[in-house]
């Protein structure tokens, strides 16, 4: 079975600093992928980042960049430099590719950025 | 990125009537697509995964008779609340992606449902 655990119901953060968001999981796969999502007020679901279970380094995708630990399961969101408008619900996902291929979700952390 | 696109955007039906929601990819082909149930402030809970040509697949709880999935084609999905009570209402979801696998799942704007 496989399990997404965000321990951060909230996360303040002030305009231009950085934030960690939590992630860690649990899969029986050798094989998967990890994804985070962003759901502002509006509902839709953006696609964030991606980092693959063997990959070496970890991946950045401008302002984003994940922390991937893959010893201790872990797949933290570290967003650089804050804006207002990454105000919004945050969700760390992930996608085993041995079998059914189904993505699941965390909880989510909802992140909140003042000026 | 790839676009799906979800429609209605929101709904407001009476009890007892039937709902249908669909999910297009617009500019690819989507052999799976995913349907999702969001309550408010809560997480995306998988429903059930659909696949082009055959049977979906439930996930354990749901009721496969009150919420029909038809993946008639490899940019459609569409999802059908049967004999809908206010219990029902929620945000619906829907995802697809190119290919089984690495790349990540693009997301449909969703559907807001309200059973009155």
């Amino acid at each position: 079975a496989q399990k997404i655990t965000q321990t951060q119901p909230g996360m303040f953060v002030q305009e231009k600093e950085a934030v960690t968001l939590d992630c860690t999981y649990d899969t029986s796969d050798q094989s998967y992928g990890l994804f985070w999502y962003k759901q502002p007020s509006s509902g839709e679901m953006i696609f964030l980042i991606y980092q693959g279970s063997y990959d070496e380094q970890n991946a950045t995708e401008g302002r984003y960049s994940l922390n991937f630990q893959k010893a201790r399961k872990s797949a933290n969101l570290v967003i650089s430099a804050s804006q207002l408008g990454d105000s919004a619900m945050y969700f760390c996902a992930m996608r085993g590719f041995s079998g059914a291929d189904k993505l699941i979700f965390g909880t989510g952390t909802r992140l909140q950025v003042f000026p | 990125g790839a676009v799906v696109s979800q429609h209605p955007s929101w709904v407001i039906c009476k009890s007892g009537t039937s709902v249908k929601i669909e999910c297009r990819s617009l500019d690819f082909q989507a052999t799976t697509m995913f349907w999702y149930r969001q309550f408010p402030k809560q997480s995306l809970m998988l429903m059930a995964t659909s696949n082009e040509g055959s049977k979906a697949t439930y996930e354990q709880g749901v009721e496969k008779d009150k919420f029909l999935i038809n993946h008639a084609s490899l940019t459609l999905s569409t999802l059908t609340v049967t004999s809908a009570h206010p219990e029902d209402s929620s945000f619906y979801i829907c995802s697809a992606s190119h290919s089984m696998g690495r790349t990540e799942a693009f997301f449909g704007q969703g559907t807001r449902l309200t059973v009155v």
